[in-house]
């Protein structure tokens, strides 16, 4: 199965806050990230949040962890239309300096 | 512009033909990776360098696949004989070896007829 989860669509209005969430299955890994993928272009690296942290705040971003039940999300506060996007969650499995492991992603759409 | 470029931006080339991408990162970054990405899906890891040093292939999807990074700085990805599964696109991401974060270009699409 996917090491990475992720729920395909969110649709939120314009002003609200949007919740995007994330399972993943390696404990190890140290740090897990948000990257943010707009149509044909590549991935833009929003905030990561390191393994010992439960919260992590960043402007309208912010980041919860659960290690206990491997649970990431991203709240985006007042979201807006350049909001829209695809939204992938990621780790490094064994939490060493190999690749990413992606999910799937989270298209994120707004409605006006 | 500082960060990791690629090139060519598109590539359309026949079955069969072989296809080499390029990627720069940025400046003094000495860890270069390799992602594809299709259609609907998250990227996926295939290979990355330390310096010149390939420190993980076991990932690449076929021997029809391979990676140089001769010098340590730019990298090159090559598909042999492409088929019209490989289709795709290609991502670059570089990190400095103090850093954790991978900053990714914007990807060379392959589109295999």
């Amino acid at each position: 199965g996917e090491d990475v989860e992720q729920s395909l669509f969110l649709s939120v209005r314009e002003g609200d806050s949007s919740v995007i969430n994330c399972t993943y299955t390696d404990s190890s890994s140290t740090y897990l990230y948000w990257y943010k993928q707009e149509p044909g272009a590549g991935l833009q690296l929003l905030t990561y949040i390191f393994s010992n942290m439960d919260m992590k705040q960043d402007q309208r971003l912010t980041v919860l962890l659960n290690k206990k039940d491997k649970h990431l999300s991203l709240r985006i506060a007042d979201t807006q239309t350049g909001d829209s996007a695809i939204y992938f969650c990621a780790e490094i499995p064994g939490g060493g300096a190999d690749g990413l492991t992606f999910g799937k992603g989270t298209h994120l759409i707004i409605q006006p | 512009d500082t960060g990791v470029s690629q090139d060519p931006r598109h590539k359309i080339t026949k079955r069969g033909q072989n296809v080499t991408f390029r990627c720069d990162p940025i400046s003094e970054h000495n860890r270069l990776y390799w992602y594809r990405q299709t259609l609907g899906q998250g990227p996926e890891f295939l290979t990355y360098f330390q310096n010149e040093a390939q420190l993980e292939k076991s990932r690449l999807l076929s021997d029809r696949f391979s990676a140089e990074r001769p010098k340590g700085s730019f990298s090159t990805l090559e598909i042999q004989r492409t088929e019209q599964g490989d289709s795709a696109m290609y991502l670059c991401a570089s990190s400095s070896s103090q850093g954790h974060e991978q900053f990714f270009g914007p990807g060379t699409r392959l589109t295999v007829l």
